[in-house]
């Protein structure tokens, strides 16, 4: 079983809808990451977190929320989904000691028409 | 500012041949460290190295070798006998330790492809 795995991997959506993508983890990690990719671009960081009580913004927040459920568990919401938020959505994971590598989902192809 | 570039967008070779993949990076910190994932063509992002910024070793993983040079400040990545399994959309990353959050700054990746 994937370490992180991200539901759903492919979703296809229409704009004004709500959308949720669940990213949970058994690596034990205590800190989480969304972050979104789109063609000939890096990733961009959506939001993170270093605990179950602890959100941030990342470059990119506006049109996002979050939810730190668990420890394992930490959820992206799009309130109203709008076309240009159409992307490839990483979920990551990471130790809690200093500058430690990123391990990531399978990531989740969202459209949105 | 702290920045990545990986001025290659796409690099295409042939089966076998050796190919190199440039990233250079900014940072006023003296502690940081560097990063280098691999997207092949199913999506996932996958971890091959970190190093920080006092190990100026360079490093050898069977065909894959890193070349960390602070001087011009760059971490290239060069594979040895390249493969078709070896295409993939190649990123490199950088991290400061004076940063709290320790977050990851990207460059936008090269694009390798091997044709057989």
């Amino acid at each position: 079983d994937a370490d992180v795995t991200q539901t759903p991997r492919n979703r296809i959506t229409k704009t004004g809808k709500r959308i949720m993508l669940e990213c949970s983890q058994t690596k034990g990690h205590d800190r989480m990451y969304w972050y979104r990719q789109d063609p000939g671009l890096g990733l961009r960081l959506i939001y993170y977190s270093f605990d179950v009580k602890d959100i941030n913004k990342g470059e990119i927040s506006d049109g996002y929320s979050v939810s730190r459920q668990a420890q394992a568990k930490f959820s992206l919401s799009l309130e109203s989904a709008i076309p240009n938020q159409t992307a490839l959505y990483f979920c990551a994971t990471s130790d809690y000691t200093e500058n430690q590598p990123q391990h990531f989902g399978d990531g989740t192809r969202l459209s949105i028409l | 500012a702290q920045k990545v570039t990986q001025a290659q967008t796409e690099i295409s070779v042939v089966e076998k041949e050796d190919v190199t993949l440039d990233c250079v990076y900014e940072t006023r910190d003296t502690t940081y460290y560097l990063f280098w994932y691999k997207q092949p063509p199913s999506g996932e992002l996958v971890f091959l190295i970190r190093r920080n910024s006092f190990d100026e070793q360079n490093e050898i993983s069977g065909r894959y070798s890193w070349n960390f040079q602070k001087s011009t400040s760059s971490f290239n990545f060069t594979i040895t006998a390249s493969q078709v399994v070896d295409s993939a959309v190649y990123f490199c990353a950088l991290s400061e330790a004076e940063d709290s959050n320790y977050q990851l700054i990207w460059g936008a990746g090269t694009k390798l492809i091997i044709k057989p």
